[in-house]
């Protein structure tokens, strides 16, 4: 348990609506990262943070913002929700390594249904 | 670009046999593999970790080794039991974490 929190867990929205979830650690690791988790497409990056303020885009971003102004918390937005962000979220930090990147640990999850 | 296949797809077995799980990625220039469990509606857990100097980790009856020259991963689950019914997810470390698209798993009693 490397004490991560997701909140909320789960989520219906509307078409149009803005979400914002929310990604909390107690450990003060410097990395974090938002992945979503479809049916054939395993696991994508969306975004992923490398400090307070500072972040940048991975795989499949459109559509989505992120913000992180303290260490141990990273949001998600989706500004205008699409039918298609209907996913589940993980959130994740990076316990660094020794040489090299880090190790990964993920959260619980957050199931987003976009109607 | 980097891509990750998890072979068999789906595996069900009794209780008690040995396991190999197989991954297989397209580029050797890695800078770690990892290992994951995930039940159900629930998160990933993070199984063993092999940076790119090693050639295999353990953690009780798990056994992941690393053959980056080949592009090759394997998990060895020992003296399966029905809680180690999930699925198995690896995932290579380049600037990025790339998954595999995973092994489901069931051992029945």
């Amino acid at each position: 348990d490397a004490g991560i929190t997701q909140s909320p867990r789960h989520k219906v929205t509307e078409t149009g609506t803005p979400v914002t979830l929310r990604c909390h650690q107690t450990e003060n690791h410097r990395y974090m990262y938002w992945y979503r988790q479809d049916p054939g497409h395993g696991l994508r990056l969306i975004h992923y943070s490398y400090g307070v303020k500072d972040t940048d885009k991975g795989e499949v971003s459109d559509g989505y913002s992120v913000s992180r102004s303290k260490t141990e918390d990273f949001l998600l937005t989706l500004e205008s929700a699409t039918s298609s962000q209907t996913s589940v979220y993980f959130c994740a930090i990076g316990r660094t390594l020794a040489g090299g990147p880090n190790e990964q640990f993920f959260g619980p999850g957050t199931r987003l249904t976009v109607l | 670009k980097q891509e990750v296949t998890q072979i068999p797809a789906a595996l069900s077995v009794p209780e008690g046999e040995n396991l190999v799980l197989n991954c297989s990625f397209t580029d050797s220039a890695i800078y770690n593999l990892q290992w994951f469990r995930q039940d159900p509606g629930k998160g990933l857990t993070s199984l063993l970790l092999i940076q790119s100097s090693q050639r295999e980790q353990t953690s009780g009856r798990l056994n992941a080794s690393l053959d980056k020259s080949s592009g090759r991963s394997t998990l060895y689950i020992a003296a399966s039991q029905p809680g180690d019914s999930a699925t198995y997810l690896c995932a290579v470390h380049t600037d990025k974490l790339i998954f595999g698209t995973g092994t489901r798993l069931q051992v029945f009693p």
